[in-house]
C-alpha cells in the first residue's frame, strides 16, 4: 500500500520568504508528527495531531511555525518569515491510535538562502 | 536528542557482526526502536521491542535491552554493503513522541 508522501521534496527559498509542506499520511492512519532533522544531526519533535483532538504544538521552535490538519487527513506545515536556521529536512510521519509504529515519508528538504 | 545516545560511526567488514549501541534516560520508556536512513531517503523503521522485552531476533537483526543500564543496541549478522547507513535509536515514554538519537553511520568495506 502507498506509505507516507511529502511535497515537495525540495524547496529552496529566500530568507523571510513564507513556505508550506505537505504531508499526506497513511490511509487510516489517525496520528500524524512532523519532525526537523538538522545536518548530521536526530529528529526533533516538532508538532502531533490525534484524530480530532487538539494538536501537541509543544515541540515548534517559535511562532513562524504552524501546522493544520483537517481530521485524518493531509497536513500542512507552515514557516513564515524564514530565516536560514530553518534549513533543514522536515519529516512527517503517521500512525495507528496507539502510536507503536510511526512510519515516516521521505522528507521536504527545506534551503533558506 | 540529549536524552538518547548513540556513538557516531562505525566500520564492519563485509560479512561480520556489527553491533550498535545506544544509552537512553527516560526510565518510563515504553517502546524503543531502530530507524535506517539511507543517503538522501527518509527513516525507515526496523523493528522495535516493548519495554518489558529483553530480546527480539528477526532475520539478521537481534535487538538486545538491558532496562536496569538503560541500554539498547542492534546486532546486524552478515553485515552486507546494503547495510551502511544511518542508524538511529529512539525512545517513546508514556505520551506519543520519539526522542532520537544522532544516528550511527555504519560504513561497510569489503
Amino acid at each position: 500500500g502507498a506509505g507516507v508522501s511529502q511535497s515537495p521534496s525540495n524547496k529552496v527559498t529566500e530568507k523571510g520568504k513564507d513556505v508550506e509542506l505537505r504531508c499526506d499520511p497513511i490511509s487510516g492512519h489517525t496520528a500524524l508528527y512532523w519532525y526537523r532533522q538538522r545536518l548530521g544531526q536526530g529528529l526533533e519533535f516538532l508538532i502531533y495531531f490525534q484524530g480530532n483532538s487538539a494538536p501537541d504544538k509543544s515541540g515548534l521552535p517559535s511562532d513562524r511555525f504552524s501546522a493544520e490538519r483537517t481530521g485524518e487527513s493531509v497536513s500542512t506545515l507552515t514557516i513564515q518569515r524564514t530565516q536560514q536556521e530553518d534549513s533543514a529536512v522536515y519529516l512527517c510521519a503517521s500512525s495507528s491510535p496507539w502510536g507503536g509504529e510511526q512510519y515516516f515519508g521521505p522528507g521536504t528538504r527545506l534551503t533558506v538562502t | 536528542g540529549e536524552d538518547v545516545e548513540q556513538s557516531l560511526f562505525l566500520s564492519v567488514r563485509e560479512g561480520d557482526s556489527s553491533v550498535i549501541n545506544c544509552t537512553y534516560t527516560d526510565s518510563s520508556s515504553t517502546y524503543l526502536y531502530w530507524y535506517k536512513q539511507e543517503p538522501g531517503a527518509g527513516l525507515q523503521l526496523l523493528t522495535y521491542i516493548f519495554s518489558n522485552m529483553d530480546m527480539k531476533q528477526d532475520q539478521r537483526l537481534t535487538v538486545l535491552l538491558n532496562k536496569k543500564d538503560k541500554h539498547l543496541s542492534l546486532r546486524i549478522a552478515d553485515t552486507q554493503t546494503g547495510d551502511s547507513a544511518i542508524y538511529f535509536c529512539a525512545e517513546r515514554a508514556n505520551d506519543y513522541k520519539l526522542s532520537f538519537g544522532a544516528g550511527t553511520t555504519v560504513t561497510v568495506r569489503a
